[in-house]
């Protein structure tokens, strides 16, 4: 069963600040992981896909993979207070997209 | 932009009833899925859906789920007897032909709440 963790937070910044969200997965062989933020009762919204090893950076966002480690993070700079939300991890299993239980962050003005 | 719309947007439904859930994928997608969430749990998988059959289906579907595409727009979820443990956000989301890395596309939610 491959599985996504994420701790649960809560992950509070101030503005401004950077915001590191991370997680591991249990399969070595896993390729295409994504991030996804999910404001309360709405539903996950892509922010970022990663397949290679290193960073990949959109924006505000960088995403980075070290597959040798199973580990993927997500860092957020000039962390607004619009970017409070649950910041879901995921990788892709044949298909379909296997989630973690989500960090929630607090950016505080 | 297009978007996958979902519809109704909450059910309320007694214990054993039969629910269907709906959703509009985005036109040209040829890839469905209908995602749950459980209040304050993860978003879990259930099934897949391509070229008008399931592709893969999750150890919670199971007898009381179907899907179905009656028509070339509409993905629907269909739950026969509804129990407690049903109540959840249920997402549906598509993606493009050439699998491969494309991303998913989520609707906003169908919340269902079995009494």
């Amino acid at each position: 069963q491959k599985e996504v963790e994420q701790n649960s937070g809560p992950l509070s910044v101030p503005e401004g600040a950077i915001a590191s969200l991370n997680c591991t997965y249990s399969d070595r062989g896993s390729q295409s992981f994504f991030w996804y933020r999910q404001y309360s009762g709405k539903s996950p919204e892509l922010i970022m896909f990663i397949y290679s090893n290193g960073d990949k950076e959109d924006g505000r966002f960088t995403a980075q993979l070290n597959k040798a480690s199973q580990y993927v993070s997500l860092l957020i700079r000039d962390s607004q207070p619009s970017d409070s939300a649950t910041y879901l991890c995921a990788l892709r299993d044949t298909g379909k997209l296997i989630f973690g239980q989500g960090t929630t962050l607090q950016v505080k003005p | 932009e297009p978007e996958v719309t979902q519809t109704p947007s909450h059910q309320v439904t007694q214990m054993g009833q039969e629910v269907i859930l709906r959703c509009v994928p985005i036109s040209n997608h040829l890839y469905f899925y209908w995602y749950r969430q459980i209040l304050g749990q993860k978003v879990e998988f259930l099934v897949s859906f391509y070229n008008n059959e399931i592709s893969e289906k999750s150890e919670i579907f199971d007898d009381q789920f179907s899907v179905e595409r009656p028509d070339g727009s509409n993905f629907t979820l269909k739950i026969r007897s509804t129990k407690l443990e049903d109540s959840a956000m249920y997402f549906c989301a598509s993606s493009e032909p050439g699998q491969g890395e494309n991303e998913q596309f989520f609707g906003p939610g169908t919340r269902l709440t079995v009494l």
